[in-house]
């Protein structure tokens, strides 16, 4: 089955400043990748998804890129604030088998 | 929209006894998902359901473990007996169809004592 490997595990930034996190897939056949952020003690919710036939894309102060040669895809948030601090977890799945595999999440933490 | 709805919220009870935790997902929504969150292993997929099927329920750790979809607006997970290391965050998801963005409910709590 499809294997998501997620770093780094914790990222620590300065108000301000930018947050990358990074994720590898091992299924070629994935074609659908989304993020999650958990707040403490919530339920994780979706913040941006990419599909394959794209290589990047934005919200706001948020945007994700996708590398299908390399199989990995990365979440880019700029300008953090402390709101951004939470855990942030990648995904993947293919359009044949809805099942998303999860990445391992990345706690961030911005400092004011 | 209501979004995903579970209960309960929190649930303690002690070893040996039957848990049924409920969902109902967002209306409209065609596919249901079951997951479990620990901190040693994450999010794991449990089972899903498309049309009230069950599709995939490779995730489910042991017979002791049982889900049901009666309709398209309920659905239960059952531990029974429940050990304690049942103990996780349980939360159900929803989504329109294929391809599309699951949403979670805010979770079940469990406590196995």
């Amino acid at each position: 089955g499809e294997n998501v490997e997620q770093h780094p595990s914790t990222l620590s930034v300065q108000e301000g400043d930018s947050a990358v996190i990074k994720c590898t897939y091992s299924d070629s056949a994935s074609n659908y990748f989304p993020w999650y952020k958990q707040e403490l003690g919530k339920r994780p919710q979706l913040i941006i998804d990419i599909r394959s036939n794209v290589g990047e894309k934005k919200d706001q102060r948020i945007a994700v890129t996708l590398n299908k040669t390399a199989k990995h895809f990365s979440l880019h948030i700029t300008e953090t604030q402390p709101e951004d601090s939470a855990v942030y977890f990648c995904a993947a799945s293919r359009s044949n088998d809805y099942k998303l595999s999860f990445g391992a999440g990345t706690t961030v933490t911005v400092r004011a | 929209d209501a979004g995903v709805i579970q209960s309960p919220r929190h649930e303690v009870t002690e070893m040996g006894q039957e848990v049924t935790l409920r969902c109902k997902p967002i209306s409209g929504h065609d596919y249901l998902f079951w997951y479990r969150q620990t901190m040693m292993r994450g999010l794991e997929l449990l089972i899903y359901f498309n049309n009230n099927v069950p599709i995939d329920d490779s995730g489910m750790p042991e017979d002791r473990f049982s889900a049901k979809m009666p309709n398209a607006s309920f659905s239960t997970l059952k531990i029974q007996p429940s050990e304690p290391r049942d103990s996780a965050v349980y939360f159900c998801a929803s989504s329109f169809s294929q391809g599309q963005p699951q949403h979670f409910g805010d979770g079940t709590r469990l406590s196995i004592l």
